[in-house]
C-alpha cells in the first residue's frame, strides 16, 4: 500500500483567505485525486491530478477556486481560494495503484472557515 | 446514472453478534466494488475489494463481503462484532478498468456502525 501524508492536518482560517494543502506519497504514483468530505457527508471528488497534465475537475468545481499543482510523481497541492464558511470540510488526497486495482487515502486536512 | 446506495444511516449491533452493512449499486457494465472504513479523526482505510472471481471476498480485521450480481449488492459482513469496529463505513464502486485513462471512484453515503458492549 502507499503511505500518504498531508499537511496541515487541520487549520482554522478566516473568510476570504486561501489555504494550500500538501500531499506527499512515499512512492511514485501516476494518478492522484483530491476529495472533499463536508460535515456528515460522503466523499465528493474535486479533481484528478495526473502528473504531466492539467488537473481534470468534476462538475461543480473550478480551477480558480481549487487550483492544483502536480510537480512530480510523489507530490501534489490543493489550494482552497477565497474561502467561505461553506468550504469547511475535510479535504483528502488519494492515490490510485493500478497494479492492485486499489485506491488509498491520506489522513485528511480538516478545514474550518470562520 | 451510476450510483451507490447504502440504505442504512446507522447500524446498531451488540458485541459478539454478527453484523451486516448493506450496499447496492446501479451500473452499466462490470463494477469493481470496495469497502472503506473511517475512524474518528482519521482518513479512509481500505478494507476489501471485489474485482473478479469468488463472490465472497475476505478483507482486513475479519470483515468479508459478498458480491451478488443478480441483486447488484455487495454487503459487508463480520461474524462477531467488536466494540472497536464502531466507525463509519463507505461502499464504493468503480465502473472502468483501472489502467490508464480516468477512473472515478463513486462513494455511497456511508453507514455508521455502532457496536455496544
Amino acid at each position: 500500500s502507499a503511505v500518504i501524508s498531508q499537511k496541515p492536518s487541520r487549520d482554522i482560517c478566516q473568510r476570504g483567505t486561501s489555504l494550500t494543502i500538501q500531499c506527499q506519497v512515499d512512492s511514485q504514483v501516476t494518478m492522484m485525486f483530491w476529495y472533499r468530505q463536508q460535515p456528515g457527508q460522503s466523499l465528493t471528488l474535486i479533481a484528478t491530478a495526473n502528473q504531466g497534465s492539467e488537473a481534470t475537475y468534476e462538475s461543480g468545481f473550478v480551477i480558480d477556486k481549487f487550483p492544483i499543482s502536480r510537480p512530480n510523481l510523489t507530490f501534489s497541492t490543493l489550494t482552497v481560494s477565497n474561502m467561505s464558511p461553506e468550504d469547511s470540510s475535510i479535504y483528502l488526497c488519494s492515490v490510485g495503484v493500478p497494479l492492485y486495482n486499489e485506491q488509498f487515502f491520506g489522513p485528511g486536512t480538516r478545514l474550518t472557515v470562520l | 446514472a451510476q450510483s451507490v446506495a447504502q440504505p442504512e444511516d446507522q447500524v446498531n449491533v451488540a458485541e459478539g453478534n454478527p453484523l451486516t452493512v448493506k450496499c447496492t449499486y446501479s451500473v452499466s457494465g462490470n463494477p469493481y466494488l470496495f469497502w472503506y472504513v473511517q475512524y474518528p479523526n482519521r482518513g479512509l482505510q481500505f478494507l476489501l475489494k471485489y474485482i473478479t472471481g469468488d463472490n465472497l471476498v475476505k478483507g482486513s480485521y475479519g470483515f468479508e463481503a459478498e458480491f451478488n450480481k443478480s441483486q447488484t449488492s455487495f454487503h459487508l459482513k463480520k461474524p462477531s462484532a467488536l466494540v472497536s469496529d464502531s466507525a463509519l463505513y463507505f461502499c464504493a464502486v468503480r465502473f472502468r478498468p483501472f489502467s490508464g485513462g480516468y477512473n472515478k471512484l463513486i462513494f455511497g453515503a456511508g453507514t455508521r456502525l455502532a457496536v455496544h458492549p
